[in-house]
């Protein structure tokens, strides 16, 4: 079945470190996208990627990077610089320029600070 | 851009209660309209769609009708169970003349409990 991976479920940052959350789809789609959920809240779009090599800042892209080198693949990383990244981030996937359809998502990851 | 308002949380029902979760809208032209679910510690999950004036979205019991004239795409059920407890959001595409960049505008979300 096609779907979107995360991994892993949960992960735990130090002080200064950076982490990088993966994200690998075999659906064929050619957007991507990263939200950061926090507890009681909606979804907030970190970034998004319409297509292989190209990626855009969302809403709150400050301490966050990504690439986008293959099709399947969107890795996130929380850098140091993002001071509070304890959050629940969720990957999606849709077809771009097509109206009616919706995102595919994973089952998240759960960052925390040690 | 385009934006919901989703119905504030949390919903607390009995078993077998009836259920709607109200959620509004504002958009350029006429977007398609979605309600995802989320259970406990997953992502979300397309629950039901909707792509036009009229259209009555249903999925495991769950209805919802796109409302041109009141903006609107409230989620009905009839019966809840405990099994429905989870996390729901009202989403729609930032779509401009016809063609969607992929994003999509979520609501807040609404916490619905449901106790046996």
């Amino acid at each position: 079945d096609g779907g979107i991976t995360q991994s892993p479920k949960y992960l735990f940052r130090k002080e200064g470190q950076n982490v990088t959350l993966s994200c690998e789809q075999n659906l064929n789609h050619d957007a991507m996208y990263w939200y950061r959920q926090d507890p009681g809240q909606g979804l907030r779009l970190i970034y998004y990627s319409q297509i292989v090599n190209d990626f855009q800042k969302g809403d709150i892209a400050e301490g966050y990077s990504v690439s986008r080198e293959k099709k399947e693949s969107f890795p996130l990383t929380v850098t140091s610089a993002q001071k509070n990244p304890t959050a629940f981030y969720l990957c999606a996937s849709s077809i771009p320029g097509r109206v009616n359809q919706p995102q595919h998502f994973g089952d998240g990851t759960r960052l925390s600070i040690l | 851009g385009n934006s919901v308002t989703q119905m504030e949380g949390p919903v607390t029902l009995s078993e077998e209660a009836f259920l709607t979760i109200n959620c509004t809208y504002t958009a350029t032209g006429y977007p398609s309209l979605f309600w995802y679910v989320q259970y406990p510690g997953e992502g979300l999950q397309l629950l039901l769609k909707a792509t036009k004036a009229d259209d009555k979205g249903s999925n495991k019991g769950f209805e919802a009708t796109y409302r041109k004239e009141t903006t609107s795409f409230h989620l009905e059920k009839g019966s809840v169970q405990v099994s429905d407890s989870a996390v729901y959001f009202c989403a729609l595409p930032d779509s401009a003349g016809g063609t969607s960049y992929g994003k999509l505008t979520f609501g807040q979300g609404t916490i619905l409990t449901v106790h046996p």
